[in-house]
């Protein structure tokens, strides 16, 4: 069965940091490019972030451009998120998403999705 | 950035009608552009890419059409699993922008 489970998430102050994992599997990881989508509960989605196949293409929405880095273990079938000077406004449900086609960053869309795991900045 | 405009925001509608909802993108995205349904407490599901492409457990009753800036996901007669929340996304260009979503209620 193809999954994805999120873990790392939680409560933290302002300014503070987390690293959210994704572990993976049933499916070929290092084949395929890993994104992080956060949605705030009851409201609509916001990519956040995307890495390639190899590493080599990383992209990033501009609200966290500066504060956020997304890495990949193919070795662990794993992909992170490191979270820095995090902001009441990154309080959200953050998914772990598969791009569909091989080799390509979102070509086809995101084909398999995490059940999220949830970030609550506050004091 | 390119920007995505979904409409409606919300739609109330009965089991049997059909529903057509837009996405419109700021610029030309060929037909780099996906549909996911989320429906309550769950993840988004990917519905439709490339426009028109269904995905293998999507029935035949959904359409995806369009290309360029204009677009539309058209539900031919709604069924009671397909009230949920719909999203368009871009992949033409980074960042991988949203449509800010859908929400299809039952009336």
């Amino acid at each position: 069965e193809v999954q994805l489970v999120e873990s790392g998430g939680g409560l933290v102050q302002p300014g503070g940091s987390l690293r959210l994992s994704c572990a993976a599997s049933g499916f070929t990881f290092d084949d395929y490019a890993m994104h992080w989508v956060r949605q705030v509960p009851g409201k609509g989605l916001e990519w956040v972030s995307s890495i390639s196949w190899n590493s080599g293409t990383i992209n990033y929405a501009d609200s966290v451009r500066g504060r956020f880095t997304i890495s990949r273990d193919n070795a662990k079938n794993s992909q992170y998120l490191q979270m820095t000077s995090l902001k009441t406004d990154d309080t959200a449900l953050y998914y772990c998403a598969k791009a569909a086609l091989r080799w390509t960053t979102t070509r086809n869309g995101l084909d398999v999705w995490g059940h999220g795991i949830m970030v609550t900045v506050s004091s | 950035d390119i920007q995505m405009t979904q409409s409606p925001s919300s739609l109330s509608a009965s089991v049997g009608d059909r529903v057509t909802i837009t996405c419109r993108a700021s610029q030309s995205i060929s037909t780099y552009l996906s549909w996911y349904q989320q429906r309550p407490g769950e993840a988004p599901k990917l519905l439709i890419y490339d426009a028109s492409s269904l995905q293998s457990w999507v029935p035949s009753r959904f359409d995806g059409s369009g290309s360029g800036t204009d677009f539309t996901l058209t539900i031919i007669s709604l069924q009671p699993e397909d009230f949920a929340s719909y999203y368009c996304q871009q992949s033409y260009s980074p960042p991988y922008t949203f449509g800010q979503g859908t929400k299809l209620e039952i009336k």
